[in-house]
């Protein structure tokens, strides 16, 4: 079974600049999790879809990030525009379903801002 | 409010010794799960366990096991006999099973466990 996609895994951009990340989950899996994992610090939770639906952006940078899972399926993260304390690893994960469910992550993208 | 704390930043050992790594939640629910993740170099976050709040029964898989204890909110991690290959983050996260019931799960700072040859 293949695991969860993403891409780029690393990315340097200029602070002001714009930056997408793509995820793919595990086929089947209703639930996708955004985090982000800034340096020596374990990771926390920006977005989270059920299906194309959002379920809790509450710790999302609205100003500045945005997200969108378009058909329940693949999901693009982006900054614009990117300050230098978003430098961080950003993980996609996803789980079969919401609540319980554990949840299986991706790589991550390690994005630095200069 | 929910927490996660694992006070140890990082351990060294040598080969075949056991490690236990800590872990204290708080949570003001009554039903929840907790996890341990494995971070090694590569990046990628690895399921380990999960364990649910009415189940206080230790786990034991392989050199891996786990001690909870719901009297002292804590839910350790011991490797017995450390190989190098045992060297990575590890992080413990909670999840709250109450009326949000997302599965969103909150991580502790993570452990950071070196096993040298």
């Amino acid at each position: 079974e293949a695991g969860v996609a993403q891409s780029p895994r690393y990315k340097i951009i200029e602070k002001r600049q714009s930056v997408a990340f793509w995820c793919n989950p595990i086929s089947g899996h209703a639930t996708l999790y955004w985090y982000q994992q800034i340096l020596g610090q374990g990771p926390k939770l920006l977005i989270q879809f059920q299906n194309n639906g959002v379920v809790d952006d509450s710790q999302l940078p609205k100003d500045r990030f945005s997200a969108e899972r378009l058909k329940g399926v693949d999901s693009t993260l982006k900054i614009q525009p990117a300050k230098l304390e978003d430098s961080a690893v950003y993980l996609c994960a996803s789980s079969l379903d919401f609540g319980s469910y554990e949840q299986y992550f991706g790589p991550g993208t390690r994005l630095t801002v200069t | 409010a929910q927490k996660v704390t694992q006070a140890q930043t990082e351990i060294s050992v040598v080969e075949k010794e056991d490690v236990t790594l800590d872990c204290v939640y708080e949570t003001r629910d009554t039903t929840y799960y907790l996890f341990w993740y494995k971070q090694p170099p590569s990046g990628e976050l690895v399921f380990l366990i999960r364990r649910n709040s009415f189940d206080e029964q230790n786990e034991i898989s392989g050199r891996y096991s786990w001690n909870f204890q719901k009297s002292t909110s804590s839910f350790n991690f011991t490797i017995t006999a450390s190989q190098v290959v045992d060297s990575a983050v590890y992080f413990c996260a909670l999840s709250e099973f109450g009326s949000s019931n997302t599965g969103k799960l909150i991580f502790g700072q993570g452990t950071t466990l070196q096993v040298k040859p």
